[in-house]
């Protein structure tokens, strides 16, 4: 069965620094991978997918994810972070028949002046 | 807006109550879920829907039933509420190709549920 792993249940940056979350997934297959934002008290929305395209996806507001078989990862990166990046992160996965997303546990994100 | 919407926003239940969650989606997509989202724990798959006429359990149906009254809506029902369904429950649909390409759901913006 999929899973995926999110490494760090909270991240702290300063404003202007680089924003790293980490997810690797276990998967047999390629799989379709995903980042979702949620701000708070709201539903998630979609930053960027993977989806056997090129390895390094760009998403909204500047987000950007690289793909790496190899190390099973899809770490999501902003080179500059912004008061308003303070938000909960979810990494997600497909499943073997490409129809439900297993989700990571979540990365809060805080952003300090 | 295109999306979708859930219905309603708070609900505060007594154990031992019963209520419908709502959703409605209008993307014309195939396939509707539900999750429920509890602290730390991500969101967990309650169930879905493949396509019109279809509902399989997912992760954490125990409790839960739902209908899929059409291609648009997805109901959730608790039959019997207890306090371990105090959470926060989000709709959400896609577009699932046959062979399984999944282009991303589209989130409701979910259901503050308290069971007391």
């Amino acid at each position: 069965a999929q899973s995926v792993t999110q490494l760090g249940s909270h991240v702290s940056v300063s404003e202007g620094a680089l924003v790293l979350l980490r997810c690797n997934y276990s998967s047999s297959v390629p799989p379709y991978l995903f980042w979702y934002v949620q701000y708070p008290n709201q539903g998630l929305q979609l930053l960027l997918k993977y989806t056997s395209a090129a390895t390094l996806v760009k998403g909204i507001n500047g987000f950007e994810a690289e793909f790496k078989k190899s190390e099973t990862s899809f770490h999501l990166t902003k080179p500059s972070a912004h008061m308003s990046d303070a938000a909960e992160y979810f990494c997600a996965v497909s499943d073997d028949q490409g129809g439900k997303l297993i989700f990571g546990q979540g990365t809060e994100l805080s952003v300090k002046p | 807006n295109a999306g979708v919407t859930q219905t309603p926003k708070f609900q505060v239940l007594k154990t031992g109550q019963s209520m419908t969650l709502q959703c409605a989606q209008d993307m014309n997509h195939n396939s509707m879920y539900w999750y429920r989202q509890d602290p730390g724990m991500g969101l967990r798959l309650i169930y879905y829907s493949a396509s019109e006429g279809t509902t399989d359990k997912g992760e954490v149906p125990n409790g839960y039933n739902v209908s899929r009254l059409n291609k648009r809506e997805f109901s959730l029902r608790l039959e019997s509420a207890a306090p371990s369904q105090t959470s926060v429950y989000f709709c959400a649909s896609s577009e699932v190709k046959f062979w399984g390409a999944l282009d991303g759901y589209t989130f409701g913006s979910g259901t503050r549920l308290t069971v007391v």
